[in-house]
């Protein structure tokens, strides 16, 4: 079955430093979501990104999806203690079920 | 802004008994859904439920597993002969019309515990 991989699991930094997660699928995605999920909380839709190639920022959030559709990055910069929290990558093979991420760990240390 | 919303937020439950954990998804969403995260791990697909009835299914969905939507606005996940592994916090969700591709809306989840 598809599996889909982040790097790396966990992440401590200072605040104000920057913060990269990778994601890596085993089969071509239509299209890929990211979801945040605070300590104790639930998962929280951030973006969704369908073309090859695409990349879209929200503020200090920035999304890329790679060119073969197999990979994907959020780049963080200038952490703040608001980031806190685990931030998974999920993918669709055209099913309706997302498939997510192992999640990478952040923690900022204000 | 709508929300998920899930009952019990917290369910103990004897192993070998039955449990119905409870959601009601966003009301003008067609898609529902239900995920189980073990304690530090991801997120995982359960089934998917459109029009009625299960458009897909994980293969953690097995015979023990069955969902429901007994009105307008309910979606049960019903659990039976529960065992140990099952402990786990599972999330109801829910998506709008446009099937793949929409963003998810999770609720609080519903943390079970099995003794």
């Amino acid at each position: 079955g598809q599996q889909v991989m982040q790097i790396p699991q966990y992440q401590h930094v200072q605040e104000g430093e920057d913060f990269t997660t990778y994601c890596n699928s085993s089969t071509t995605l239509s299209n890929i979501q990211w979801y945040k999920q605070r300590p104790g909380g639930h998962p929280v839709f951030l973006i969704q990104l369908v073309k090859s190639g695409e990349v879209k920022k929200q503020k200090r959030l920035t999304f890329q999806f790679g060119e073969a559709k197999k990979n994907s990055s959020l780049h963080i910069t200038a952490t703040q203690t608001t980031d806190v929290g685990t931030y998974f990558c999920a993918g669709y093979t055209g099913r309706r079920a997302l498939t997510f991420g192992s999640g990478t760990r952040l923690q900022v240390q204000p | 802004e709508p929300e998920v919303t899930q009952t019990p937020s917290h369910q103990v439950t004897q192993m070998g008994q039955e449990v119905i954990l409870r959601c009601v998804p966003i009301s003008n969403h067609l898609y529902f859904y239900w995920y189980r995260q073990i304690l530090g791990q991801k997120v995982e697909f359960l089934v998917s439920f459109y029009n009625n009835e299960i458009s897909e299914k994980s293969e953690i969905f097995d015979d023990q597993f069955s969902v429901e939507r007994p009105d307008g606005s309910n979606f049960t996940l019903k659990i039976r002969s529960t065992k140990l592994e099952d402990s786990a916090m599972y999330f109801c969700a829910s998506s709008g019309p446009g099937g793949s591709g929409q963003p998810q809306h999770f609720g609080d989840g519903t943390r079970l515990s099995i003794l």
